[in-house]
C-alpha cells in the first residue's frame, strides 16, 4: 500500500516568507507526528496528533510555527515569518496506536531559508 | 527524560563482511522500546528493528540484529554480510511505552556506515 507522502519536498523561501508543508499518511493511521531534522542530526520531535487532536506540542521551537490535522488525516505544518536557523527536513510519521508503536517515516521536505 | 548516544559518527565496513554499530540509551521508563532505523542518501526514514525492554530474546530481522544488553544499557545494531546499499546513515531511536510521552521517539546522532566493494 501507499507510504507517507509529503509535499514539496524541496522549498526555498526567502526569510520572513511563511511556509506550509503538507503530510498525507498512511491510510488508518490514527497517530501522525512531525520531526525537525538539522543538518548532521537525528529527528527532533515536533508534535502529536491523535486523530485530529493535537495532544502535544512541545517540541514547536517557537509561536511561528502551527500544525493541524483538521479531519484527523492529512496534516499541515506551517511555519510564519521563516528564519534561517528554520532551515532543516521536516519529517511525517504515523503510526497505528498499538506497540510496538512503529512510525513510518515519509521522504520529508527541505526547507532552506535564504 | 531519555538520551541515545551514538558514539561512532562514521564507519566503514567491507562487502559480506558483518558489522557493529553501537547505541546506549538513558531512561527511567520501566518499561521501552528501542528501534534502530536507517536513512539513505533520499532522506526517507525506514524501519529496520524492532527490541522490547520486557522481550527476552534479543530481536532478528534478516540480516539485522540487535545485541541487547539491558544492565548495560546497549542496542547495537548487527548488520551481517554487508551489501553495498547498506551504505547509509543509521540511527538508534527509543520510546516510553507507558506514562506521559509514550509516543515520542528519541533519536541519537547517527552513525553513517560506509560499505566498501
Amino acid at each position: 500500500g501507499a507510504g507517507v507522502s509529503q509535499s514539496p519536498r524541496y522549498k526555498v523561501a526567502k526569510r520572513g516568507q511563511d511556509v506550509a508543508l503538507r503530510c498525507d499518511p498512511i491510510s488508518g493511521h490514527v497517530s501522525l507526528f512531525w520531526y525537525q531534522q538539522a543538518l548532521g542530526q537525528g529527528p527532533e520531535f515536533l508534535t502529536y496528533f491523535q486523530n485530529e487532536a493535537q495532544l502535544d506540542k512541545s517540541g514547536l521551537p517557537s509561536d511561528r510555527f502551527f500544525a493541524e490535522r483538521p479531519e484527523g488525516s492529512v496534516s499541515t505544518l506551517k511555519i510564519q515569518r521563516t528564519q534561517q536557523e528554520d532551515s532543516a527536513v521536516y519529517l511525517c510519521a504515523s503510526s497505528l496506536d498499538r506497540p510496538p508503536y512503529e512510525q513510518y517515516f515519509g521522504p520529508g521536505t527541505r526547507l532552506t531559508v535564504t | 527524560a531519555q538520551k541515545i548516544t551514538q558514539t561512532q559518527p562514521g564507519m566503514f565496513v567491507q562487502e559480506k563482511e558483518a558489522v557493529t554499530l553501537d547505541c546506549t540509551y538513558d531512561t527511567s521508563d520501566p518499561s521501552y522500546g528501542l528501534f534502530w532505523y536507517k536513512q539513505p542518501s533520499s532522506g526517507e526514514m525506514i524501519f529496520l528493528i524492532y527490541q522490547g525492554s520486557y522481550d527476552q530474546q534479543n530481536a532478528t530481522e534478516g540480516r539485522y540484529s540487535l545485541n541487547f544488553q539491558k544492565a548495560r544499557k546497549s542496542a547495537n545494531l548487527v548488520i551481517s554480510a554487508s551489501q553495498l546499499g547498506d551504505s547509509a546513515m543509521y540511527f538508534c531511536a527509543m520510546i516510553p511505552l507507558s506514562g506521559a510521552g509514550s509516543y515520542q521517539l528519541t533519536f541519537g546522532k547517527g552513525t553513517k556506515l560506509s560499505v566498501i566493494p
